[in-house]
């Protein structure tokens, strides 16, 4: 059974620049989210994908969208790369979007933007 | 607004000593609780989780943790630790408003380091 899956996995970028990550969920699941990890801290939720609409967004700009498809994959789409964009960006599946859904991370995607 | 805080940034343990990660968490409610494990270069594993019931819960790789509501706490705790347990740790809480999903909610992690 294929857990949470991201490409890819080492990403280098530059300043204004866009990148698209992607994600496919653990088998049977639903539901993709996307955090953001900068160096040293902990993940930061970006936004909840869920019958291919945008559910739930935390405090992120609008530089930063996404998109589900039918086959439950998910992209990330980020504009106008910053500096400050540079992290380690995890994609989690669960099924369905109840707090008790546990959500199953993948091994993310490292950014780099110079 | 929910929050977690995890005290501890670092802690350094020998192999073989018994372990306690704290954990603090702001809900006004019944939180759910997690405890997650990412060892370098890796995505998060799951090591547990709280949602009602017994307050002590047993995870993976021979980790517990106990939920103490009038303390606001989830420390995670390991009775022997193992050189392989070196990693970061990171306690969450689902956020529960309304049409939040299971957004979760991070604290700022500990990272474990073992002597040997």
């Amino acid at each position: 059974d294929a857990g949470v899956t991201q490409s890819p996995t080492h990403l280098i970028k530059t300043r204004g620049q866009q990148v698209t990550l992607r994600c496919s969920p653990k088998s049977g699941h639903d539901t993709v989210s996307w955090y953001q990890q900068a160096l040293g801290q902990g993940p930061q939720f970006i936004f909840q994908y869920y019958e291919e609409e945008e559910r739930q967004r935390g405090n992120f700009p609008d530089r930063f969208s996404g998109h589900q498809f039918p086959n439950y994959s998910s992209e990330l789409n980020v504009n106008a790369l910053l500096l400050g964009d540079s992290a380690l960006y995890l994609c989690a599946s669960s099924l369905r979007t109840g707090p008790t859904d546990t959500q199953y991370f993948g091994p993310g995607t490292r950014l780099t933007v110079l | 607004a929910q929050s977690v805080t995890q005290p501890d940034i670092h802690i350094t343990v020998s192999e073989g000593a018994s372990l306690e990660l704290r954990c603090n968490y702001s809900y006004g409610a019944t939180p759910y609780l997690f405890w997650y494990v990412q060892s370098p270069g890796q995505g998060l594993q799951l090591l547990l989780k709280y949602f009602s019931g017994d307050t002590l819960v047993q995870g993976i790789k021979g980790f517990e943790a106990e939920f103490k509501r009038s303390q606001s706490s989830f420390n995670l705790r390991k009775p022997s630790v193992h050189w392989s347990d070196a990693a970061e740790y990171f306690c969450a809480v689902a956020n529960l408003n309304n049409n939040a999903g299971n957004m979760l909610t991070f604290g700022g992690g500990t990272r474990l380091m073992v002597k040997p």
